[in-house]
């Protein structure tokens, strides 16, 4: 009953430093998302993958990199991390984007 | 993007006291969830609505697909201390993929 297992839970950064944060599912299910989510700004999505060898860009991409590895992983990148990507970031899974998500419990990620 | 309108941004009620939170948008949506998170977690699922004028409960929770599809609400009846988090409103449009409110935070003194 693991669902939506997401690695690292916490992660600190220095300015210009990369790093992958990785997201697997074991629900067999065809979509997959990164959000982020900052104070009073809710979740926005950063990109999607709505099936295996396919992803799009969702509302803030921006400095952000993603891979679907297979149909289990989706793996979101940051290749040169920045303060403005201090934040929580949630991966989840859906069968389909219209029915509900299952996330994972999120990577906090602060850059310095 | 499109954003959903959610409110209010946060509540202090008492225990034992009912809980109204609502959700609009200028668009229509095809699909109205709502989600609670609770700290250092990620958020789960409480009820899905899929049908206009859609009336959903799951235990002490009551939901609302508007008759419009522009809009949803959620009540919690007889707060308990457990019921503290943030509720997020979330909604479809035919996409792959959902849009979120910006997320209602209650806080219940007991």
């Amino acid at each position: 009953n693991a669902g939506v297992t997401q690695t690292p839970k916490f992660q600190v950064l220095k300015t210009g430093q990369s790093m992958t944060l990785q997201c697997a599912q074991d629900m067999n299910h065809n979509s997959m998302y990164w959000y982020r989510q900052d104070p009073g700004m809710g979740l926005r999505l950063i990109y999607y993958s709505a099936s295996e060898g396919t992803t799009d860009k969702g509302e803030v991409p921006n400095g952000y990199n993603v891979s679907r590895l297979n149909k289990r992983e989706f793996s979101l990148r940051l290749e040169s991390a920045a303060p403005s990507q201090t934040s929580v970031y949630f991966c989840a899974s859906s069968p389909t984007g219209a029915r509900g998500y299952t996330f994972g419990s999120g990577t906090r990620l602060t850059v310095v | 993007g499109q954003q959903l309108n959610q409110s209010p941004q946060s509540m202090f009620i008492q225990e034992g006291e009912d809980v109204s939170m609502n959700c609009t948008s200028s668009s229509i949506f095809n699909t109205w969830l709502w989600y609670k998170q609770d700290p250092g977690e990620g958020p789960v699922l409480l009820i899905a609505l899929y049908k206009a004028g859609e009336l959903t409960s799951n235990g002490r929770l009551t939901a609302q697909f508007g008759i419009t599809r522009k809009d949803s609400f959620l009540n919690i009846s007889a707060s308990i201390p457990s019921d503290v988090g943030i509720y997020f409103c979330a909604g479809n449009q035919g996409a792959q993929k959902l849009v979120f409110g910006q997320g209602t935070r209650l806080t219940i003194n007991p």
